[in-house]
């Protein structure tokens, strides 16, 4: 398994300029997430989805848009990025709901925009 | 609504000494607790969790990790400090049960330094 994969590793964008953040996962997970790191912030819940078709917002939502059409992709939209969007993104994954659930993250997206 | 709180956003040890990395969640009922580790350029990787076993969860490379419900504490100890355990370290919890229950959320994390 390739666990969780995201793609690119590094962007630069200008403002207002728009994109999508891949996230994929081949382990047939449920419940993925994206996150947002940011220095002294530690991660902030973005987007999340327990299942294909199925998406709900997380704690810093505005600006970004999420869809789930299958299991295993999660893309994240940036529609008309701003500095403030310069981060790191994180996507995770775990099967589902649980006591067990152990959440794998991948390794992560760098986002620069001037 | 729940929420962690770790102590300390830097932490420098000697190589040998203790590691105490302190993480305080605040719940109206113990949910369950993670400690993540994130080195550098790279994502996040599970140390350990708790889901209500033992209260002492031992995890990778040496770590563990006390709950106590008393104190509301779940801090992360090492007893001898190697180079490679530089990284920046997260406290995260999720809760029982609700219909938020996949949801984790993170402390702010804290860098650990080992000095030689």
């Amino acid at each position: 398994n390739a666990g969780v994969t995201q793609t690119p590793k590094f962007q630069v964008l200008k403002t207002g300029q728009s994109m999508t953040l891949q996230c994929a996962q081949d382990m047939n997970h449920e419940y993925m997430s994206w996150y947002r790191q940011d220095p002294g912030m530690g991660l902030r819940l973005i987007h999340y989805s327990v299942g294909a078709g199925i998406t709900d917002q997380g704690e810093v939502p505005n600006g970004y848009n999420v869809s789930r059409s299958t299991t295993e992709d999660f893309p994240l939209r940036l529609l008309s990025a701003a500095p403030s969007q310069t981060s790191v993104y994180f996507c995770a994954s775990n099967l589902g709901q649980g006591r067990q659930e152990t959440q794998y993250f991948g390794p992560g997206t760098r986002l620069l925009v001037l | 609504a729940q929420s962690v709180t770790q102590l300390g956003s830097h932490v420098s040890v000697s190589e040998g000494a203790l590691v105490l990395l302190r993480c305080n969640y605040s719940s109206s009922v113990p949910p369950y607790l993670f400690w993540y580790v994130q080195y550098p350029n790279q994502g996040l990787q599970l140390l350990l969790k708790y889901t209500s076993a033992a209260t002492l969860v031992k995890g990778i490379n040496g770590f563990e990790a006390e709950f106590k419900k008393s104190e509301t504490s779940f801090h992360l100890t090492k007893p001898s400090a190697h180079m490679s355990d530089a990284a920046e370290y997260f406290c995260a919890v999720r809760p029982r049960s609700g219909g938020s229950n996949y949801k984790l959320t993170f402390g702010k994390g804290t860098l650990l330094t080992v000095n030689p």
